[in-house]
């Protein structure tokens, strides 16, 4: 199996601040690469797919770039309604499989 | 609007069954990747199948042989058949779709399954 490694467990920033989230694949999978956010009690919602590709409607302070076994998860500037845990999940090889995620909480 | 409504979690002992139900709504699920992922309490996301538009359907090795994914074109609907349940398998169930590729463009709301004696 695929594992994805998220780094790091969790992180603390003050509005404003950039935050950037890593997940690195223990064998390659091409930009077959998705990140989620999941708030507090709430369903996951897709932010990125494809590796860089931003899903409608999310905001572009969210990018996403890597390709082969490192990937990133950029948010430019953090708001107070980025508050949750945000994972990412390879779909190159079955099973897929999800990093262990990271909760980003706001200073 | 994409919608998506799983029902049919709820308290089973170990060894038991349960079938999940996922109505959607706003698009048709044989055009669609259909997927099961589910969260067991306080833990992170676990992929446990996906059904093709063609039919293929692919399993977590966790639930291999246990589990079934199924859908119903006329209806609309998704499925996943439990079967020899394990208090592992607790958690909350989300189904999620995507048009195009095996990502999770949309997801329900969840249901929660509790596996216990």
């Amino acid at each position: 199996d695929v594992q994805m490694t998220q780094s790091p467990s969790s992180v603390s920033a003050s509005v404003g601040d950039r935050v950037t989230i890593t997940c690195r694949a223990s064998q390659g999978i091409s930009n077959w690469l998705a990140w989620y956010q999941q708030k507090p009690g709430k369903a996951p919602k897709v932010l990125i797919y494809g590796a860089s590709n931003l899903q409608s409607g999310v905001p572009s302070r969210f990018s996403g770039s890597g390709s082969g076994t490192d990937f990133t998860l950029t948010i430019s500037s953090l708001q107070p309604e980025d508050l949750a845990t945000y994972y990412c999940q390879q779909a190159h090889i079955f099973p897929l499989t999800f990093g262990g995620g990271t909760k980003v909480d706001i200073k | 609007e994409v919608l998506l409504v799983e029902s049919g979690g709820g308290l089973v002992q170990p060894g038991g069954s349960l079938r999940l139900s996922c109505a959607a709504s706003g698009f048709s699920v044989s055009n669609n990747y259909m997927s099961w992922v589910r969260q067991a309490p306080g833990k992170g996301l676990e992929w446990v199948s996906v059904i093709y538009s063609g039919g293929s359907a692919y399993y977590a090795d966790s639930v291999k042989g246990r589990f079934t994914i199924s859908r119903d074109d006329p209806k609309n609907m998704l499925y996943l058949q439990m079967d020899s349940l394990r208090v592992e398998d607790t958690a909350v169930y989300y189904c999620a779709r995507d048009p195009s590729h095996i990502y999770a463009m949309s997801w329900g709301q969840g249901t929660l399954v509790t596996v216990s004696s």
